[in-house]
């Protein structure tokens, strides 16, 4: 099942724009988590939201977390060329689930 | 250095043939998962572990098989592959539950 799904598939902008992902899930959570994967690596976990926080900062990471509209959107400020990735939004399963669930992600490229 | 190794990274086989995939981590994790990515379809968990001993399915784990032995080590068995097992296969590993995972490499695997 998809629980979270990012929105847009796909963005590009030049360096020093901000990047906004938004990430939709359907069922109660404990947490929400982004994920950053560099073409064809293993994910890095980027940062890791509480469903009773609104809002939390990590660097030029900001991510928001709505629990009444289940979304969620990560913004990259000042982007990068080496921002370019694709980013996906995890959730566990549920309140309490140990299965994670991940949407299709969203592919990110920052043109220099 | 914290890690989780896969091996082999890149395997080509034909169906039917048996094959074990070895995930190992060195960072005293009890949470170990094993995910397939597709195009388009994001991650899809297949198996996961709470600890030692423990395991149960994801979303995708029909033709597979695992284990959970040792704490550090999580192989993943494929009895009978077939050609719909082509995929890149990650490893991932945490802490406590489902939350920060760290992934490894990832094995690209072909099933003629």
């Amino acid at each position: 099942s998809q629980q979270g799904e990012e929105d847009p598939q796909a963005l590009s902008i030049q360096e020093g724009e901000n990047a906004t992902m938004n990430c939709s899930y359907k069922t109660s959570i404990n947490n929400l988590q982004w994920y950053r994967q560099n073409s064809g690596r293993g994910l890095v976990h980027l940062i890791l939201i509480r469903s009773n926080e609104r809002e939390k900062h990590s660097g030029r990471l900001r991510v928001t977390l709505d629990t009444s509209k289940k979304s969620s959107s990560l913004l990259i400020t000042a982007s990068r060329a080496a921002d370019t990735a694709s980013y996906f939004c995890a959730t566990p399963e549920g309140t309490g689930g140990f299965k994670t669930i991940f949407g299709a992600g969203t592919r990110l490229f920052v043109k220099a | 250095e914290a890690q989780v190794t896969q091996n082999p990274r890149y395997l080509i086989t034909v169906t039917g043939k048996k094959l074990t995939v070895t995930c190992s981590q060195n960072m005293n994790h009890e949470y170990m998962s094993w995910y397939r990515q597709d195009p388009g379809l994001g991650l899809r968990q297949i198996y996961y572990s709470m600890n030692v001993e423990v395991t149960d399915k994801g979303d995708v784990p029909e033709g597979y098989k695992v284990s959970r032995k040792e704490k550090r080590n999580f192989p993943l068995i494929l009895e009978s592959p077939s050609p719909n097992q082509t995929s890149l296969y990650f490893c991932a590993s945490s802490r406590q539950g489902p939350d920060e995972q760290f992934f490894g490499p990832g094995t690209r695997l072909t099933v003629l």
